[in-house]
């Protein structure tokens, strides 16, 4: 059974065009992320969301919209795509202690490989 | 300035040689420090989490310890499949109280049969 799932797994489309990317988490956990490993393998975190509500929104471009419509989804849109914006996107889950903030052990999801022409 | 460093970048192994893995943080506020092993096409595979200095934490081959500024990932006569890209994360305090979480770039392991 897959923990943590996405989709699609790759995406390659044109500068310009909109597109979305599916995350399904089957651990019952309560918080979900959003993260982009660039061509250097650099990992940053760009949202969290604790019970469909979010919790963190880093330092990036309002063309990025995730949006949670159950506590085992999370779903990322993508506005007008840019070159820049090629990189591999994972999601990632974890059940948090507390119910809010911090960060815990995160199962994350095999990743979507987004390629913009 | 990177707030996470890890060294060496890359590292290349006999069967059965030790060695030791290091992340360096230069924050203030730790509240965690996260292993985790990446394999080529997969998303990260958690390891450990290292909560205050002293703390050592074992799973098979691999021993991650924890200072006040560095955490180690020792790895005990690696094999093959030991194989992978190590990250570290910290998560940490900021001064306006939110938390944040920093990767490393990772180190990329190559264990050779």
């Amino acid at each position: 059974d897959t923990a943590v799932s996405q989709t699609p797994k790759y995406l390659v489309t044109q500068m310009g065009n909109d597109k979305s990317i599916k995350c399904e988490q089957n651990l019952g956990h309560d918080t979900m992320y959003w993260y982009k490993q660039d061509s250097k393998k650099f990992l940053k975190i760009m949202f969290s969301y604790n019970n469909k509500e979010l919790i963190i929104n880093e330092t990036v471009p309002n063309r990025f919209s995730p949006k949670s419509p159950d506590k085992a989804h999370l779903n990322l849109h993508i506005n007008s795509l840019e070159l820049g914006d090629s990189a591999v996107y994972f999601c990632a889950s974890s059940q948090n202690p507390s119910g809010t903030g911090g960060f815990y052990e995160q199962y994350f999801g095999p990743g979507t490989r987004l390629t913009v022409t | 300035e990177d707030q996470v460093t890890q060294s060496p970048e890359a590292l290349r192994l006999q069967e059965g040689e030790s060695s030791s893995l290091n992340c360096s943080y230069t924050v203030s506020g730790l509240r965690g420090l996260f292993w985790y092993r990446q394999d080529p096409g997969k998303g990260p595979e958690f390891l450990f989490t290292l909560y205050s200095a002293g703390e050592e934490k074992e799973k098979e081959r691999l021993k991650a310890t924890l200072t006040k500024k560095e955490s180690f990932l020792h790895i005990t006569a690696p094999k093959p499949e030991d194989s992978a890209t190590y990250l570290c994360a910290v998560s940490h305090l900021t001064q306006g109280g939110s938390e944040k979480l920093v990767f490393g770039k990772g180190t990329k392991l190559t264990v050779n049969p």
